[in-house]
């Protein structure tokens, strides 16, 4: 079992629409978790990060934390053709101080 | 303006050379990391180092060379006994322990 895992894309949705981003972790003991923002030939970028359960909501992202399920998700709200982009996962597990990045799901927004 | 700086962008490497990777942040950051990335999978962290004169090996160390002398300067050399280096580079630095906030904009490296 891959230690975060992503549905890999892509995830098609017109402009205006919500985008939903899903990532399931492993780890029980993990503390923290980010998003990541990728284009295509670019570095990421760090979009969001959360570290209790419940919602955090920047501008049109929300990000949603379940440590029960070991789930966190992406909303993207009024989804622009900017916002075209693989979005990466990123789990901090509690035991090796360090981050696991998911493989990333490609978010397409159709004009 | 704040950052990080990876260099070169594109780097070639011939068979049995080492090259070195450069990394260097202006962020006042303490931990700074190297990831790989390959087509279609996500990052995987190389080494990283929390202080100046301390690293620590990732999950994918072998073939590597990192130093720290530098609280500005990370830089990753990768050896010939990497076999299958040909990937992107991407060098990132962060305040807390294990959670990379900046990354430069990466490395391409291709075997001639």
């Amino acid at each position: 079992q891959k230690e975060v895992e992503q549905n890999s894309g892509p995830l098609s949705v017109p402009e205006g629409a919500i985008a939903s981003l899903n990532c399931t972790y492993s780890d029980r003991g993990s503390q923290s978790f980010f998003w990541y923002r990728q284009y295509s030939g670019k570095s990421p970028e760090l979009i969001m990060s959360i570290y209790s359960n419940g919602d955090k909501e920047d501008g049109r992202f929300t990000a949603q934390l379940n440590k029960a399920s070991q789930y966190v998700s992406l909303l993207i709200r009024d989804s622009q053709p900017s916002d075209s982009a693989t979005y990466l996962c990123a789990v901090l597990s509690g035991g090796y101080q360090k981050v696991t990045f998911g493989t990333g799901t490609k978010l397409q927004v159709i004009p | 303006d704040g950052g990080i700086t990876q260099s070169p962008k594109y780097l070639f490497r011939k068979e049995g050379q080492n090259v070195t990777l450069s990394c260097e942040q202006n962020l006042n950051h303490d931990a700074m990391y190297w990831y790989r990335q390959d087509p279609g999978q996500g990052l995987r962290l190389i080494y990283y180092s929390q202080i100046v004169n301390d690293f620590q090996k990732g999950d994918i160390a072998e073939g590597y060379s990192v130093s720290r002398e530098k609280k500005e300067s990370f830089p990753l050399t990768v050896t010939s006994a990497q076999k299958n280096p040909t990937a992107f580079y991407l060098c990132a630095s962060g305040y807390r322990e294990g959670q990379p906030q900046h990354f430069g904009d990466g490395t391409r490296l291709s075997i001639l």
